[in-house]
């Protein structure tokens, strides 16, 4: 079946540091991906999507690129900021119905 | 500034009462879907619906657990009876048509069940 695998966190950054949260995923056919983050006490928000291979999707000095050949939308931030902290989500949506399957989560903590 | 709003937001009760969710999507989507979050489970999609009508309840416990629109404006989950391990935050979520996956989520409704 569908599945999506995001690297375990937490990922502990200084703020300006470079970062990347791999995401992974199997799937039949050519899915769209996304990446939603969430908050603290709050509910999940889109940060960016591409919908097919070579796409690059990007927001907010985010960016992740569709790699059909890997299998991958990688999620990567130049510098990143205290306020980036918070949970990231990758997701996939195989047949365009909105039932998204979701990564596990990872943890972003940025100190200052 | 469109936003899906929840009600209640947080929720104790005790195991056997019945617990009632509401959700008020954004104007003009037609697709809502209720999850469940919870740290071991991550986050379950337990049901989800089309211009009002269920389209996939699959992920849902049948026997206690149950989800309507009534109308575009609400959408509700019931939980009878409740039990401990339903304590979770559950969301609300509605997309656009065009675009189901772009989807905006309320805030979520932290239920407690002792």
């Amino acid at each position: 079946g569908n599945s999506v695998t995001q690297m375990e966190g937490p990922v502990t950054l200084s703020e300006e540091a470079f970062l990347t949260i791999n995401c992974t995923y199997t799937a039949t056919g050519y899915p769209s991906l996304f990446w939603y983050v969430q908050y603290p006490g709050e509910g999940l928000q889109l940060l960016l999507k591409a919908t097919k291979a070579d796409d690059k999707g990007s927001n907010k000095g985010f960016e992740a690129t569709y790699r059909k050949e890997t299998t991958s939308f990688h999620l990567e931030k130049g510098s990143v900021q205290v306020s980036d902290s918070a949970v990231y989500f990758c997701a996939l949506d195989s047949s365009n119905t909105g039932k998204l399957i979701f990564g596990q989560g990872t943890t972003l903590q940025v100190k200052p | 500034d469109a936003r899906v709003t929840q009600t209640p937001r947080h929720k104790v009760t005790e195991m056997g009462q019945e617990v009632t969710m509401r959700c008020q999507p954004i104007l003009g989507h037609n697709t809502v879907f209720w999850y469940r979050q919870t740290m071991m489970q991550g986050l379950e999609l337990l049901a989800y619906f089309r211009n009002r009508a269920p389209l996939d309840d699959s992920g849902m416990p049948k026997d206690r657990f149950s989800a309507e629109m009534p109308d575009a404006t609400l959408a509700t989950l019931k939980i009878q009876p409740s039990e401990p391990r339903d304590s979770a935050v559950y969301f609300c979520a509605s997309g656009p048509g065009q675009s189901p996956s772009e989807q905006f989520f309320g805030p979520g409704t932290r239920l407690t069940v002792l």
